[in-house]
């Protein structure tokens, strides 16, 4: 298996919902990354994950909370998000000196 | 700053090489030179990546320059699905990788 899957591929919610992207990967990666891509920009690293524990927070609003509960799981909670962060989120997850292999994404849509 | 320089747009035809620059002339001596390359609503497809001497792969070549202040991207022989922004990243180590503005190539069939 040497892909990354991510759900759900489209997101649709409200600003005062609570929502949760989810990220898998079964390459033994021990680094997974959060980006976000708005539209016409390149990828914005938001956080990453070494060996299950935070390593990189690029000052990202408390909105967003990652979690890793495993090696091979990485959620994006989100919570109380505005219409701003309607995005493309992608996840990537790498060999803990290699190169990120990216997932197709989650596109959402906040309302 | 750590970003790269590179064209916004290109176009190359069908069949024919293209070569893809990037300048990074403050890149420190252990940052790796990294290309990804991202389709349309796609997520970054990794394509090469290189720390001093010229290295090839079945998607493309990289040749980085003497001083390693820049660096072309090789594709020996363009098809339509080639289209695409393609980003020349230093990657900082600590798993970092910043992405600059990237090239978007077209390629005329």
């Amino acid at each position: 298996d040497t892909e990354v899957t991510q759900t759900p591929k489209h997101l649709v919610m409200g600003m005062t919902n609570k929502k949760s992207l989810k990220c898998e990967q079964h390459m033994g990666h021990r680094a997974m990354y959060w980006y976000k891509q708005k539209a016409k920009k390149p990828p914005e690293l938001m956080f990453v994950y070494s060996y299950e524990k935070l390593s990189i927070n690029e000052s990202v609003p408390s909105r967003f909370s990652p979690e890793c509960p495993n090696s091979s799981l990485l959620n994006l909670h989100l919570h109380a998000l505005q219409p701003e962060d309607s995005a493309l989120y992608l996840c990537a997850s790498s060999r803990t000196a290699g190169s990120p292999f990216f997932g197709p994404g989650t596109r959402l849509t906040v309302l | 700053d750590a970003k790269t320089t590179q064209p916004n747009s290109m176009e190359s035809n069908e069949e024919e090489p293209v070569h893809l620059p990037c300048n990074h002339s403050t890149i420190s001596g252990t940052d790796y030179i990294h290309w990804y390359r991202q389709l349309p609503s796609q997520g970054p497809e990794y394509v090469i990546h290189g720390l001093t001497s010229n290295v090839n792969n079945r998607m493309a070549s990289l040749a980085i320059a003497e001083d390693r202040k820049s660096s072309t991207l090789i594709l020996h022989r363009a098809t339509l699905r080639d289209a695409a922004v393609y980003y020349c990243i230093r990657f900082q180590g600590a798993q970092k990788l910043v992405f600059g503005q990237g090239t978007r190539l077209t390629i005329n069939p």
